[in-house]
């Protein structure tokens, strides 16, 4: 089943205590994205990768990091967390069809608080 | 910068009615993308538009990519209560890239 998994879904941590929420992908996707998404706001977009290596700026990446060394696996690290960063957090991959579609697969989300 | 405003932001409709929302953009956009967020789950691609003018269907969905290209809209028809949840437009800020700006959404409410 082709899928976008994230790990944890759910998760309390404290000011300052480094954390790691991993994405992971089966559908060999070139492209992945993480997404927090708050009340009023929609999505916005915080990183995104086109390829192995390759990873750029979203609309709000302060206080993110990621990496892609394997291509089915884009983890999102935050280094010292912050209460402005709790969140719900997606993950999503795509894949560009000959005819230009874009599908969008997007993961279950990870509910991340602060405090 | 760039923003995509939605139209209405909520709405209550009885089951079997037709709705309409729509999206629009400060600036020009050469993909819109429909997304619907069911209650408690990640956004699912809905209905993908490429051209100015283009109408797409998918299902009881129809949406059109506005000649402007500033604006794009989106229409359900009988409505079921299963379509309840938060509809999201969405594109490229640029094109050809994966930089991807999100509307605030719409949030439907089907009655029974």
């Amino acid at each position: 089943e082709a899928q976008v998994t994230q790990n944890p879904r759910y998760l309390i941590t404290v000011t300052g205590k480094k954390l790691t929420v991993t994405c992971s992908q089966n559908m060999n996707h070139e492209y992945m994205s993480w997404y927090r998404q708050d009340p009023g706001l929609g999505l916005r977009q915080i990183y995104y990768s086109m390829n192995v290596e390759v990873t750029d700026k979203g609309d709000v990446p302060e206080g993110y990091k990621v990496s892609r060394k394997e291509k089915r696996n884009f983890p999102l690290i935050l280094e010292s967390p912050s209460p402005n960063q709790t969140s719900l957090y997606f993950c999503a991959s795509s894949l560009l069809l000959a005819g230009g579609e874009e599908t969008q697969y997007f993961g279950p989300g990870t509910r991340l608080l602060v405090l | 910068g760039q923003q995509l405003n939605q139209s209405p932001q909520s709405m209550f409709i009885q089951e079997g009615e037709d709705v309409s929302m729509n999206c629009t953009s400060s600036s020009i956009f050469n993909t819109w993308l429909w997304y619907k967020q069911d209650p408690g789950e990640g956004p699912v691609l809905l209905i993908a538009l490429y051209k100015a003018g283009e109408l797409t269907s998918n299902g009881r969905l129809t949406a059109q990519f506005g000649i402007t290209r500033k604006d794009s809209f989106l229409n359900i028809s009988a409505s079921i209560p299963s379509d309840v949840g938060i509809y999201f437009c969405a594109g490229p800020r640029t094109s050809g890239t994966y930089k991807y700006i999100f509307g605030t959404g719409t949030r439907l409410k089907v009655l029974a």
